[in-house]
């Protein structure tokens, strides 16, 4: 069935320090993956996708890696800052069912000085 | 940067009261969405709206729900006779295309149900 899970709910990371979030994901027809980052009291704001004819994709700071033969997805965080400290959620969106997104349980970044 | 708008940030109701939630999407956008978020659980997807009609709907989204885009800016999400359970935040969400990219998430309603 359709199932996008994280490995950890809270992850504690040294300022300046990479941030690594996993993901699992249960479905192989899913297609496409996105980041979201959601902080206290906002709705999720888009971080970064990629298309599962890609293992790697790069943008500012953040690189989000697909293994697709284990399921498994990354986002990594370069140099974490204060302002990164919020909820991420990996989500799923297929496109024989484009028109939802199945999101994950979420991991707590938090930043330590 | 174009913003979904979502008003009220917060709402309390009784039990049973109806309640409807408003969402301005981004203009040029087509594909209308209602998720919602119980507090410290993720965020679960309602229903889809394209071309004024629901696409999709989930298992939570029962015949207590109704969205309804009234005038060419509203999408509005009423939930008939709320019950305690439907304490979350809810978040509209709206996007050009049909694939996922290209999502805007508004920054959510709180419901409290007392």
């Amino acid at each position: 069935g359709e199932s996008v899970g994280l490995h950890l709910p809270t992850l504690s990371v040294q300022e300046g320090d990479n941030s690594i979030i996993n993901c699992a994901y249960s479905n192989s027809a899913s297609d496409y993956f996105i980041w979201y980052k959601q902080e206290s009291g906002k709705g999720p704001q888009f971080i970064i996708d990629i298309r599962s004819n890609m293992d790697k994709r790069q943008g500012q700071r953040v690189t989000v890696l697909l293994n697709k033969t284990v399921k498994h997805l990354s986002l990594q965080i370069a140099a974490t800052q204060p302002g990164d400290s919020a909820v991420y959620f990996c989500a799923e969106n297929m496109y024989s069912s484009a028109s939802k997104i199945i999101f994950g349980s979420g991991t707590r970044l938090s930043i330590r000085p | 940067e174009p913003e979904v708008t979502q008003t009220p940030s917060h709402q309390v109701t009784q039990m049973g009261q109806e309640v409807i939630l408003r969402c301005v999407p981004i203009s040029n956008h087509l594909y209308f969405y209602w998720y919602r978020q119980i507090l410290g659980q993720k965020v679960e997807f309602l229903v889809s709206f394209y071309n004024n009609e629901i696409s999709e709907k989930s298992e939570i989204f029962d015949d207590q729900f109704s969205v309804e885009r009234p005038d060419g800016s509203n999408f509005t999400l009423k939930i008939r006779s709320t019950k305690l359970e439907d304490s979350a935040m809810y978040f509209c969400a709206s996007n050009e295309y049909r694939e996922g990219y290209g999502y805007t998430f508004g920054s959510g309603t709180r419901l409290t149900v007392v």
